[in-house]
């Protein structure tokens, strides 16, 4: 039983193309965050957002939790090639980081 | 400063059989969690460890275990190897752990199991 469930699961756009990425649970968690993944390495923290209906920006990335710190969302503007990856977030409950199912991007230049 | 480093990057082992991956963690960081992740599965929490005590831990066989060092280098083991166990096994170093503290992966030990 997976706690985060992520949507889409496969996303293939064209370069300069903005996307949404969800990342929702019925749980209520204290923190959350997203990582990007490439082949064959681990995943690299991107952010933490800790308040809910916090806005982070990251360049072209906007990354926001919910008010109710239940869900997540991360928007991509105008796509790079190099945003290509594994997008994965993890929500904070206890002492513990559940991992989403994942969101697997490809930007086609 | 360096990364968290595990070692092997790759691993074949033949059903029934035992392994051991290394993992040591950034330096100053206490909390060593390892994650199992597959195509099917995603990553799913095996155990973690902070100051060489077992914190957390997933719901997973007790032929999968782990240990954690005076220095913070850790090991997990799995016994009895099955066709299934095959994946990518990552170690996260975090300076104090969830919830707070974000995590610094490896590169992961790909285990395949023949």
């Amino acid at each position: 039983t997976q706690l985060l469930e992520q949507s889409p699961q496969f996303l293939s756009i064209q370069e300069g193309e903005n996307l949404t990425v969800y990342c929702n649970s019925s749980s209520v968690f204290s923190s959350l965050q997203w990582y990007r993944q490439e082949p064959g390495e681990g995943p690299v923290l991107l952010v933490t957002v800790v308040t809910g209906g916090e806005v982070k920006k990251l360049k072209r990335l906007t990354f926001q939790f919910g008010d109710a710190r239940k869900d997540s969302s991360l928007h991509i503007t105008a796509a790079q090639p190099g945003d290509t990856g594994l997008y994965l977030c993890a929500g904070a409950t206890g002492n513990q980081f559940y991992f989403g199912t994942g969101t697997s991007l490809t930007v086609i230049p | 400063k360096a990364g968290v480093t595990q070692t092997p990057r790759y691993l074949i082992k033949t059903r029934g059989q035992q392994v051991t991956l290394s993992c040591s963690p950034i330096s100053g960081h206490r909390s060593v969690s390892w994650y199992q992740q597959t195509p099917g599965q995603g990553l799913q929490f095996l155990f973690e460890y902070f100051s060489e005590t077992q914190r957390n831990k997933g719901n997973f066989p007790g032929r999968f275990s782990g240990r954690q060092f005076s220095n913070s280098r850790s090991e997990m083991n799995v016994s009895t190897l099955e066709l299934g166990d095959s994946a990518l096994y990552l170690c996260a170093s975090s300076l104090w752990g969830p919830p707070n503290y974000g995590y610094t992966f490896g590169s992961g030990t790909r285990l395949t199991v023949v």
